[in-house]
């Protein structure tokens, strides 16, 4: 079963618009990542965030972190064509041994 | 640095047939581990390393074995392939296994098995 899990599955948006996308997990975490995949390309890290962080910036993009309703939401601002991609959430639960756990990902597609 | 690498890229397999997928690091990471990726789904861990010499099982290993000789490479052997397998793999390392780093992931193996 995946720890995280993305919600909307899909996204559609014009360019210069906003993307949210959501992702809720189960169980405690020491942090929570986010990665960006293109299509048919491998993953690169976009942001990670603390259990202890509530909010955290990068460029275009903001992510906010809350442990007590186990959900974090990526932001990006004035969305361009090039962010289309997929977007997923991984989190660590803090334990030794225990690795990244990944959702299914949010499809996201900025229209030109 | 090179970073993570995979080979090879692409890879059509019979059913029975077995291979091994190469990933090699030069950041001198200490974790490596390998993922699949199936259509329209996240990442589901196989295999993982924390250290030379050391591997355990990930979320879905059954099907697959791995050795860590060395802290650069970390190779995915399937013992007999299943169109089950058919899949994208990626390869990822980090600098410890404490995921507090960011994970560098290699370019991805297209593995299709008839």
């Amino acid at each position: 079963s995946q720890q995280g899990e993305e919600d909307p599955q899909a996204l559609s948006i014009q360019e210069g618009e906003n993307a949210t996308m959501n992702c809720s997990y189960k169980t405690s975490i020491n942090n929570l990542q986010w990665y960006r995949q293109n299509s048919g390309r491998g993953l690169v890290h976009l942001i990670l965030i603390r259990s202890n962080e509530r909010e955290k910036h990068s460029g275009r993009l903001r992510v906010t972190l809350d442990t007590s309703k186990k959900s974090s939401s990526l932001l990006i601002t004035a969305s361009r064509a090039a962010d289309t991609a997929s977007y997923f959430c991984a989190t660590y639960p803090g334990n030794a041994g225990n690795m990244l756990t990944f959702g299914g990902g949010t499809r996201l597609m900025v229209k030109p | 640095n090179a970073g993570v690498t995979q080979t090879p890229k692409f890879q059509v397999l019979k059913t029975g047939q077995s291979m091994t997928l190469q990933c090699a690091q030069d950041m001198n990471h200490e974790y490596m581990s390998w993922y699949r990726q199936d259509p329209g789904m996240g990442l589901r861990l196989i295999h993982y390393s924390v250290g030379a010499g050391i591997t355990d099982q990930g979320e879905v290993p059954n099907g697959y074995n791995v050795s860590r000789s060395t802290t650069e490479d970390f190779p995915l052997r399937l013992l007999s392939a299943a169109p089950s397998q058919t899949s994208v793999y990626f390869c990822a390392s980090s600098y410890t296994h404490r995921g507090q780093e960011t994970q560098y992931f290699g370019p991805g193996t297209r593995l299709l098995v008839l």
